[in-house]
């Protein structure tokens, strides 16, 4: 099963208002990343945020992050159109001498004109 | 190239077929990433390299799963007598190193599907 859930599963806002998407996860990690998905094509990466950090802002992005809770929530303010999409957490962990990533299932939002 | 490229981008099969997937990775990359997505769910994580060595099979679903990467650079995922379970869009990402905050770059995806 997958380590990362988002929820909600689908979210349908208006344009303009803000968009809050959140992601739980089960072990430790070293990094915590959000991506975007159109259209069942390839993901576009959207913020990365350390375990050691808390809160992290790119353009209307802004991403906060409990370990305590192994959580992260993505809120996208000010939405367009345009932000129509999934998107997904990703975890990674590093452990025997690997890498390994887990994506969430993915939050699918509609920006309504 | 200017990004990650996969081929081919759909795979009609019958069961019990080979196929063969193929990724070229951003040039310089030196870790790359397979991911099996089926419809409408997350990303399932298969195997990642680390220049040619991938030190972690688990994730592969079965021994009919392969995946190897040569020069460093492309990477080839095969399945041996495909089944119809196997039918999902197959990812494949390049990142400069695990962890770069710039992430991991995705290909477009192949869509396999099994007949």
């Amino acid at each position: 099963s997958q380590q990362g859930e988002e929820d909600p599963q689908a979210l349908s806002i208006q344009e303009g208002e803000n968009a809050t998407m959140n992601c739980s996860y089960k072990t430790s990690i070293n990094n915590l990343q959000w991506y975007r998905q159109n259209s069942g094509r390839g993901l576009v990466h959207l913020i990365l945020i350390r375990s050691n950090e808390r809160e992290k802002h790119s353009g209307r992005l802004r991403v906060t992050l409990d370990t305590s809770k192994k959580s992260s929530s993505l809120l996208i303010t000010a939405s367009r159109a345009a932000d129509t999409a999934s998107y997904f957490c990703a975890t990674d962990r590093f452990t025997s001498g690997t890498y390994k990533y887990i994506f969430g299932t993915g939050t699918r939002l509609k920006v309504l004109a | 190239g200017a990004g990650v490229s996969q081929s081919p981008s759909n795979k009609v099969t019958e069961k019990g077929k080979d196929v063969e997937l193929r990724c070229d990775p951003i040039s310089g990359h030196t870790a790359l990433y397979w991911y099996r997505q089926s419809l409408g769910q997350g990303l399932e994580f298969l195997i990642y390299f680390q220049g040619n060595s991938a030190p972690d099979k688990s994730g592969l679903p079965s021994d009919r799963f392969s995946a190897e990467r040569t020069g460093g650079s492309v990477s080839t995922l095969t399945i041996q007598r495909t089944q119809q379970e196997d039918s999902a869009v197959y990812l494949c990402a390049s990142s400069t190193r695990s962890g770069t905050p710039s992430g991991q770059f995705f290909g477009p995806g192949t869509r396999l599907t099994v007949l």
